[in-house]
């Protein structure tokens, strides 16, 4: 158990559904990511919220749309997927600023399958 | 957008071995960075070494940036070194990181 928790589990969408992905860390850190990771493929980092302030990766399309209400909690809206987005999901939770400065501590995952 | 290819992508080692781990990359970066991903989720950074060579206990670190590469030793392999190494880049064009498909390392004792 690392101090952050990600629901659902396991997800399975049609092409034409609007699901979210939701993510809360425990450990009072300042920084929430999201990251993709596909079979046989590299970890994607997708976006990052510090402090209140976005940062996105252009390469991800506008059919993702991240939230974060506050420091704890982060969600990723999803609508009109293409089955190439099935993947995991990650997110994770750091003390410090953007993306590599400090430890980043990771949930368990939401697998996603869209049919 | 910048490639990042990680070698090999799975490593046995017993305990107390060396091993050295790569990452190569297509264009110039910013920054490169080393990370550990522990059985426990945990993403820990090993290094933050654009270019040079820097050494933190049993491990170190080189990258050539001019020949766009970038190598991580582990000396006197431990068990608690086992999980997956990831290489991670940041492009001159912004400050997000691209990283390369890790090394998934399991150390026998």
């Amino acid at each position: 158990e690392t101090g952050v928790t990600q629901t659902p589990r396991h997800l399975v969408m049609g092409m034409t559904n609007k699901k979210s992905l939701k993510c809360e860390q425990h450990l009072g850190h300042n920084a929430m990511y999201w990251y993709k990771q596909s079979a046989k493929k590299p970890l994607e980092l997708m976006f990052v919220y510090s402090l209140e302030e976005r940062v996105e990766n252009n390469s991800v399309p506008s059919r993702f749309s991240p939230e974060c209400p506050n420091s704890s909690h982060l969600f990723l809206h999803l609508h009109t997927l293409q089955p190439e987005d099935s993947a995991l999901y990650l997110c994770a939770s750091s003390q410090g600023g953007l993306a590599g400065s400090d430890t980043q501590y990771f949930g368990p995952g939401t697998r996603l399958t869209v049919l | 957008g910048i490639q990042v290819e990680q070698s090999p992508p799975d490593l046995i080692l017993q305990e107390g071995a060396n091993s050295t781990l790569r990452c190569n990359f297509s264009d110039s970066v910013n920054n490169l960075q080393w990370f550990h991903q522990n059985p426990w989720g945990q993403l820990i950074n090993l290094f933050y070494i654009p270019s040079g060579t820097k050494q933190n206990g049993r491990l170190s670190a080189t990258t050539v940036a001019t020949e766009r590469y970038s190598l991580l030793y582990i000396s006197s392999s431990q068990t608690t070194d086992s999980g997956v190494y990831f290489c991670a880049v940041e492009d001159n064009a912004g400050n997000m990181l691209t990283f390369g498909g890790g090394t998934r390392l399991m150390v026998k004792p």
